[in-house]
């Protein structure tokens, strides 16, 4: 059972669009939840963090996070082309474990 | 400002060729991860250090070593590399607490001849 599960994409979204991604975990005692966005042969970068349930804003990102479901989602709104990237959810419980990442493709 | 540096940016080197890369941190932090990233595939975590303490992922290579001599530099070494050892190298640093964000550097893509 993989630990970390990401829909791999890709996903598709016109400009200006709200574009949602997934993730699921299996370990019921991960703390500490992350989404890193990486651009085409770049590394990883923070995008958002979240340690307790419910939501979390930073301008045009929301983090979600429903422990009972084990379940963590990113929504991004008004979606620019800027925004194609692979994100990546990172788990942890001690160690991090990343997911293999949703493809985002915003269609001008 | 503070950062992860990764060096070099590319590497190019030949089969069974020792190889290292390097990466130091200005953040002050006391762990250090080392990951090989593949395609369209997670990060997957080789080891880390949690100051001089060195952590070893059972499934990593014996092919691949580490060395951090201070807080700031850390070491990757592939002994013998062969084709399947093609991929980006991820460097990344935390503050202690296993449940800090990882800082990651620029990464260095490794091919091999």
């Amino acid at each position: 059972q993989k630990e970390v599960e990401q829909n791999s994409g890709p996903l598709s979204v016109p400009e200006g669009a709200i574009a949602s991604l997934n993730c699921t975990y299996s370990d019921r005692g991960s703390q500490s939840f992350f989404w890193y966005r990486q651009y085409s042969g770049k590394s990883p970068e923070l995008i958002m963090s979240i340690y307790s349930n419910g939501d979390k804003e930073d301008g045009r990102f929301t983090a979600q996070l429903n422990k009972a479901s084990q379940y963590v989602s990113l929504l991004i709104r008004d979606s620019q082309p800027s925004d194609s990237a692979t994100y990546l959810c990172a788990v942890t419980q001690g160690d991090m474990r990343f997911g293999a990442g949703t493809r985002l493709t915003v269609k001008p | 400002d503070a950062m992860v540096i990764q060096n070099p940016r590319y590497q190019v080197t030949q089969f069974g060729k020792p190889v290292t890369l390097s990466c130091s941190q200005t953040l002050n932090h006391n762990v250090m991860y080392w990951y090989q990233q593949k395609s369209s595939q997670a990060p997957k975590l080789l080891f880390h250090y949690y100051d001089k303490d060195f952590n070893n992922e059972a499934d990593t290579p014996d092919n691949f070593q580490s060395r951090r001599p201070n807080t700031s530099f850390c070491f990757l070494d592939i002994r013998s590399p062969g084709l399947g050892d093609a991929a980006m190298y991820l460097c990344a640093t935390s503050s202690v607490g296993g449940n800090q964000p990882q800082h990651f550097g620029d990464g260095t893509r490794l091919s091999i001849l």
